[in-house]
């Protein structure tokens, strides 16, 4: 088995303020993905990689950026933190892609952004 | 917009009855669905998955059926228990992408 860590598990920043949420994986999987959770909106995908160095922009990508510098890890950028913004990140790894061979999705515990 | 969609935030069902969550889809393209559980203050994990080339598929209690041309799919738990109790987000995408896109999802409740 293998695990896919996230930190920090909680973030707490300032308006204006560029923060780093960092995603590691031990599964040797190609595809990583971000993806942010608010209530009542499911799932949003801000960016997803197939492979090192590969970045492709996902439905949020805008106010974010993204870093693929090795396989095993995908770091993500809010590139300026918005006044009372409170957000759940998730961080996913699949073995290719996930829609396209029918590989799951691991996600990790996720980091809780609050912005002050 | 919002290319998949869940149109119920939430449902209650009695344990022992039928459970049915429903979600909608727009890109034409899209061949690839699958249903994912999440309980609160844990991740997102996969349930159950199809491609389009089949309308249905079952996996013990749960069935996953296809409706291409109306662009719906629904997960059905049948016996349902209080354990089911969590939040379903659908998801679709395209075979030839990695990209996956979900739904808000649906809070299921079972109750005793």
């Amino acid at each position: 088995g293998g695990i896919i860590t996230q930190t920090p598990k909680f973030l707490i920043g300032q308006e204006g303020q560029k923060l780093t949420l960092k995603c590691q994986q031990n599964f040797n999987h190609d595809t990583m993905y971000w993806y942010r959770q608010d209530s009542g909106k499911g799932l949003r995908l801000i960016y997803y990689s197939i492979t090192e160095n590969d970045l492709q922009k996902g439905d949020l990508s805008e106010g974010y950026d993204a870093s693929r510098e090795k396989k095993s890890s995908f770091s993500l950028t809010v590139t300026s933190a918005q006044k009372n913004e409170m957000a759940v990140f998730l961080c996913a790894s699949s073995l290719t892609g996930g829609a396209r061979d029918q590989n799951t999705l691991y996600f990790g515990a996720g980091t809780r952004l609050s912005v002050l | 917009g919002q290319q998949v969609k869940q149109s119920s935030p939430s449902l209650t069902v009695q344990e022992g009855g039928i459970s049915i969550l429903n979600c909608d889809y727009e890109n034409d393209m899209f061949d690839y669905f699958a249903w994912y559980k999440k309980y609160p203050d844990n991740s997102p994990t996969l349930l159950i998955s199809v491609r389009s080339n089949v309308d249905k598929r079952e996996d013990g209690r749960l069935t996953v059926f296809l409706n291409k041309s109306g662009k719906h799919f629904s997960l059905h738990i049948t016996a349902s228990q209080p354990e089911d109790t969590a939040v379903y987000l659908c998801a679709a995408g395209v075979g030839g992408s990695a990209k996956l896109i979900f739904g808000e999802g649906t809070k299921l409740t079972v109750s005793s």
